[in-house]
């Protein structure tokens, strides 16, 4: 149960794009198509942003989307907005009924 | 609105044993899978466990197995955790969530942990 591999800090200014990737292996990032991303202000609850590799909840922004390929995931987020600016984790199920997440990401708007 | 409160935590002595509550409201826990999810200070996410609708299937993290018990009441609509042998490194804000198919839906407010002598 390794954890995925993430950047520790990307950033952008305001407008910008910026994409995180998220680093496993065919055990897990690769070997399934649940791998899910959560955003965590300060102090806060995570906030599920992408599910099942590339699907949004209802009533997260369509400038967040999700992409994989072999064992890298990725989050794109687009026309960068100051409230964007916080902490971001990947998860891959690992099977079993087991999970694992990346080390997470802080993301800062210049 | 749906919402998940945890309590139960607080500061215990290494080797002590702690029982975590996650209270479910504005949902059925019963449809759903549930997991608890913990945060060291400064640090990141870390899974912890997992229990299916019904309870009869569960699973843990290897850094817990053994020491780790993860339980529901669906009649009381409440997630437990019963920590035993707890470590220093158990240190951390343990959140539940709700699960919807493979990810982590709904998530708690956390509940403070601290494991010092």
């Amino acid at each position: 149960q390794s954890a995925l591999t993430q950047p520790r800090s990307v950033s952008g200014s305001p407008g910008q794009s910026v994409t995180i990737s998220c680093t496993g292996t065919s055990s897990d990032v690769g070997g399934y198509n649940y791998v899910s991303w959560y955003q965590q202000h300060p102090g806060k609850a995570p906030k599920l942003m992408i599910y099942d590799v590339s699907k949004r909840p209802s009533g997260v922004p369509n400038r967040f989307s999700g992409s994989k390929s072999g064992n890298t995931a990725s989050l794109t987020i687009s026309g960068l907005q100051a409230e964007d600016e916080a902490d971001y984790y990947c998860c891959s199920y690992v099977g079993s009924y087991t999970w694992v997440f990346g080390g997470g990401t802080k993301l800062t708007v210049l | 609105e749906a919402q998940l409160v945890e309590s139960g935590g607080g500061l215990v002595q290494p080797g002590g044993s702690l029982r975590l509550s996650c209270a479910a409201s504005g949902f059925t826990l019963n449809r759903n899978w549930m997991h608890w999810v913990r945060q060291g200070p400064g640090k990141g996410l870390v899974w912890v466990s997992y229990i299916n609708s019904d309870g009869s299937s569960t699973s843990y993290a290897d850094s817990v197995k053994g020491r780790f018990t993860i339980s529901r009441d669906n009649a009381k609509n409440t997630l437990y955790l019963q920590m035993n042998s707890l470590r220093a490194e158990d240190t951390a804000v343990y959140y539940c969530a709700r699960g919807d198919g493979y990810s982590l839906y709904l998530w708690g407010q956390g509940t403070m942990v601290t494991v010092s002598s």
